[in-house]
């Protein structure tokens, strides 16, 4: 139980392109969704918290307008990266917590790799 | 401030046991998490402390000490699809994950 589908997995792309990301929680409801970004050799480094049916939480240096986030539903939350630049090509990952759930804090999709050329 | 530490880098051989520690500083507690990331996938949920002692699960094992803020990952009889980063994160007074940097543990045969 407790699955998490992020797509699509591989995205290249050229500059100045937008391009959005799903996150759903496949079996049960995500009250809160979490984005990830990790560049090569680092570690995961959150972008922002989104609670269902309310505004995403950014962390200090991540661009609101940049990084636009959704989160719909208690099943689907969105991230878009709008006029993508060659800088932001990175892995992008998401996960989702909810009630009831075992020990594990947050699950994990699969990630986003993310090329901007 | 919110602190974790953990080496950057191990090595260890196919068939040993290695043990990776963690080490933390943060506003409040509210358990202590390992995961494993293989390059290039998303972290996958290793282990879940949130009293003091030892978790045993397999040929994986994970210890706390609240008291010294510390925490090892144990793991033994080494195989070479263990090598992968191992992600120290804690849960703090918000109910929010601190990750760690990281330990890339390299397995040889």
């Amino acid at each position: 139980g407790a699955v998490v589908s992020q797509h699509p997995s591989w995205v290249i792309c050229k500059s100045g392109t937008s391009v959005k990301i799903e996150c759903r929680s496949l079996d049960f409801q995500a009250t809160t969704m979490f984005w990830y970004r990790q560049f090569p050799k680092q570690s995961l480094m959150l972008m922002a918290t989104s609670n269902e049916g309310s505004k995403a939480t950014y962390e200090q240096g991540v661009e609101k307008d940049k990084f636009l986030i959704n989160h719909a539903s208690l099943t689907l939350s969105t991230l878009t990266v709008t006029s993508a630049h060659p800088e932001d090509s990175s892995f992008y990952i998401c996960s989702a917590s909810g009630q009831g759930l075992d020990h594990q804090p947050q699950h994990f999709g699969d990630g986003t790799r993310l090329s901007i050329l | 401030g919110q602190n974790i530490d953990q080496p950057t880098e191990m090595t260890a051989t196919e068939g040993a046991i290695v043990q990776i520690n963690c080490t933390y500083q943060t506003s409040g507690f509210n358990g202590l998490f390992w995961y494993q990331q293989h390059a290039g996938e998303a972290p996958t949920f290793l282990s879940y402390n949130v009293l003091d002692g030892l978790e045993e699960k397999g040929r994986f094992s994970s210890f706390l000490s609240r008291s010294k803020g510390y925490s090892y990952l144990l793991l033994k009889e080494l195989q070479m699809k263990d090598s992968a980063s191992y992600l120290c994160a804690i849960m703090d007074s918000n109910y929010q994950l601190i990750w760690g940097a990281g330990t890339k543990l390299i397995i040889k045969p």
